[in-house]
């Protein structure tokens, strides 16, 4: 069965500094997705980052990018110059890709520190 | 517009009423989905709609009804609900039924039973 691990339940960073959230998944199928997903108080899940399996490069936006070690079936999200505004619930997600389901992780609170 | 709207924001009901959340989309997606969040914990797929057709029902309760009327609202009609039922209900479209394309959620309907 496919899962998605969040180790970390909160971190904290300060202002401007850069933070890396962990990601590990299981899945038995070579297509896949990952995602990362924000979920600020304002309650909308908001889409981060996504990675398709079969690419090596890794995905980057803005200041946020992404560490796919896919032999590790890792895939860690670093956030650079970090802002008060990243402050968030994280989940870290994976959809095969046959399928209609996002299986997220448990998430990650990030508090950031002025 | 790349905007899910969820109605209402909050909704207290009690276990003998009848209500519905209202979901809506103008960006031409043909996916919908319900998903139910308790506090401090990931979304859970509660239903999906592709092309206007129930595809995914995640076994949930009866109490709870999805209904599609066209291819930009989606409704969620409750009735007879419990204390436990009481969480955050998301709603999101995908453009062609798959989540691994960018998938759009609302800021979602709050509800709580009594």
């Amino acid at each position: 069965a496919q899962t998605v691990t969040q180790s970390q339940p909160e971190m904290s960073v300060q202002e401007a500094e850069t933070v890396t959230l962990s990601c590990t998944y299981d899945t038995s199928e070579s297509d896949y997705y990952l995602f990362w997903y924000k979920q600020p108080p304002s309650r909308q899940m908001i889409l981060v980052i996504r990675q398709e399996a079969y690419k090596q490069q890794n995905a980057t936006e803005n200041r946020f990018s992404v560490n796919f070690q896919k032999a590790a079936k890792s895939f860690s999200l670093k956030i650079s110059d970090s802002q008060l505004g990243d402050a968030a619930m994280y989940f870290c997600a994976l959809i095969e890709g046959g399928d209609d389901k996002i299986i997220f992780g448990k998430g990650t609170r990030l508090h950031i520190l002025p | 517009d790349t905007e899910v709207t969820q109605t209402p924001k909050h909704l207290v009901m009690g276990m003998t009423n009848k209500k519905s959340l209202k979901c809506e989309q103008h960006m031409g997606h043909r996916a919908m989905y319900w998903y139910k969040q308790k506090a401090k914990k990931p979304p859970e797929l509660m239903f999906v709609y592709s092309y206007e057709k129930l595809s995914i029902n995640e076994s949930v309760p009866s109490r709870f009804s999805p209904e599609c009327p066209n291819s930009s609202l989606l409704n969620l009609h409750l009735h007879a609900l419990q204390p436990e039922d009481s969480a955050l209900y998301l709603c999101a479209s995908s453009p062609w039924g798959r989540m691994n394309t960018e998938a759009f959620f609302g800021q979602g309907t709050r509800l709580t039973v009594v």
